[in-house]
């Protein structure tokens, strides 16, 4: 599965909107985009994947760049309970539904 | 819809003493994972099941670890003995399709967070 990289750690206003960032150079074709997220003391939960089309749905909006390289997942107004540590994923096709967790980007969203 | 159950919620236990864990996922989902997540770190796959068949099982420390869904629903992770490096949070999840397709979303339980004494 492709690597990826992801900051540390984001702080976003509350009202505002948080973009976060990851970049998957190594990406292959055939590869998703997924990201999840995971509050304190509770259990990841999926947000959204993509494969090369921008994705929006009631939690947020994906947007992959042309090349592939890179994403960002947008949550257009974020509140206090979007902060959580987000994980951006690649999955390979032939892996089956093998999820590889990186470290994540810790949002920090304030008042 | 109940999401994924998971129980205890947190276990203290000695070193050398047995542990399990146990997992309920979501009605009608085939597929079953248990992950372990260590302090500050993302979650790592230890073994997934299609129904009652362990399909991806390369990561789980076979000398010490062991799983089992016997009637292709509910499943326990079992340590036995505990060591101080097993102090984690384990992780169930379940999805729905048979064969881990690549948009097959997982949903997560809420964990247990076991400390080694």
């Amino acid at each position: 599965d492709a690597k990826t990289t992801q900051p540390t750690s984001m702080d976003c206003a509350e009202g505002r909107a948080a973009n976060l960032p990851c970049n998957h150079s190594t990406i292959s074709g055939n590869e998703y985009v997924y990201w999840y997220r995971q509050i304190h003391s509770q259990g990841p939960q999926y947000i959204i994947h993509g494969l090369k089309n921008n994705e929006t749905n009631e939690m947020a909006s994906l947007i992959i760049t042309e090349d592939r390289k890179s994403s960002t997942l947008i949550l257009p107004h974020a509140t206090l309970r979007d902060t959580a540590v987000y994980y951006c994923i690649v999955r390979v096709a032939t892996s089956g539904s093998r999820l590889t967790f990186g470290e994540g980007t810790q949002l920090t969203v304030n008042p | 819809e109940a999401g994924v159950v998971q129980s205890p919620r947190y276990k203290i236990i000695e070193k050398k003493q047995p542990v399990a864990f146990w997992c309920n996922p979501i009605s009608g989902h085939n597929t079953l994972y248990w992950y372990l997540q260590n302090l500050g770190q993302g979650p790592e796959l230890l073994i997934r099941y299609e129904n009652e068949e362990a399909v991806d099982d390369s990561q789980l420390p076979k000398d010490r670890f062991s799983a089992e869904r016997l009637k292709g629903v509910d499943s326990t992770l079992k340590i036995q003995p505990a060591e101080l490096g097993d102090s984690a949070v384990y992780l169930c999840a379940s999805s729905s399709g048979s064969s881990g397709g690549l948009t097959d979303t997982q949903y997560f339980g809420p964990g247990t967070r076991l400390t080694v004494l």
